[in-house]
């Protein structure tokens, strides 16, 4: 365990249904991202959330909204979504001083959008 | 603007041969450098980081890399490779963003061992 912690493991939804996928960690860190993981292309960065304020959004669509109620948690809600946002959606977590330590993972939600 | 090139998306070694990744990044200040492992249907793991201290930056498992900042290159090394050493690697430079330090991944290289 990393201490990052994300649920469900696996998800499949259909194009009309709302899910929410949940980061949490217990690591003290102050900062929580989320990426996306499609095959074949690199990870790409969705949205930052510093002290729970969203620093960085990152063009994605209005169909993916985050929510960060506190440092500990992280929320991903999904409504309406496309067969192309099937993928692996990372959490991630780092805290955040004068110099950059290094970001903790956790093992990802497997979506699958039918 | 920050970027990653990873030279190979993929690499293959015979067990017991030495491992090459490499590394390319362009930052405009003093980056952070780090390498990830990622093994199948696992999240990503930290490896080593550099953070303006030592050059040469010894990570878990056997695992070095070195910055060398004339050459831009944060490249990825192993003395002798492990059939356990078989996964997805990948490069990441950060800097700060507004807010936030923001890490952009390479393509990520991956890494094949024959026995």
């Amino acid at each position: 365990e990393t201490g990052v912690t994300q649920t469900p493991r696996h998800l499949v939804m259909g194009m009309t249904n709302k899910k929410s996928l949940k980061c949490e960690q217990h690591l003290g860190h102050n900062a929580m991202y989320w990426y996306k993981q499609s095959a074949k292309k690199p990870l790409e960065l969705m949205f930052v959330y510093n002290f729970k304020e969203q620093t960085e959004n990152n063009s994605v669509p209005s169909r993916f909204s985050p929510e960060c109620p506190n440092s500990s948690h992280l929320f991903l809600h999904l409504h309406t979504l496309q067969p192309e946002d099937s993928a692996l959606y990372l959490c991630a977590s780092s805290q955040e001083r004068d110099d950059n330590y290094g970001y903790t993972f956790g093992s990802g939600t497997r979506l699958t959008v039918v | 603007a920050q970027s990653v090139t990873q030279l190979d998306s993929h690499v293959s070694v015979s067990e017991g041969t030495p491992v090459l990744l490499r590394c390319n990044y362009s930052s405009s200040y003093s980056p952070s450098l780090f390498w990830y492992v990622q093994h199948p249907n696992k999240g990503l793991q930290l490896l080593l980081k550099y953070t303006s201290a030592a050059t040469l930056v010894k990570g878990i498992n056997g695992f070095e890399a070195e910055f060398k900042k004339s050459e831009t290159s944060f490249h990825l090394t192993k003395p002798s490779a492990h059939m356990s050493d078989a996964a997805e690697y990948f490069c990441v430079v950060s800097e700060r963003g507004r807010g936030s330090y923001i890490p952009t991944f390479g393509r990520g290289t991956s890494l094949i061992v024959h026995p």
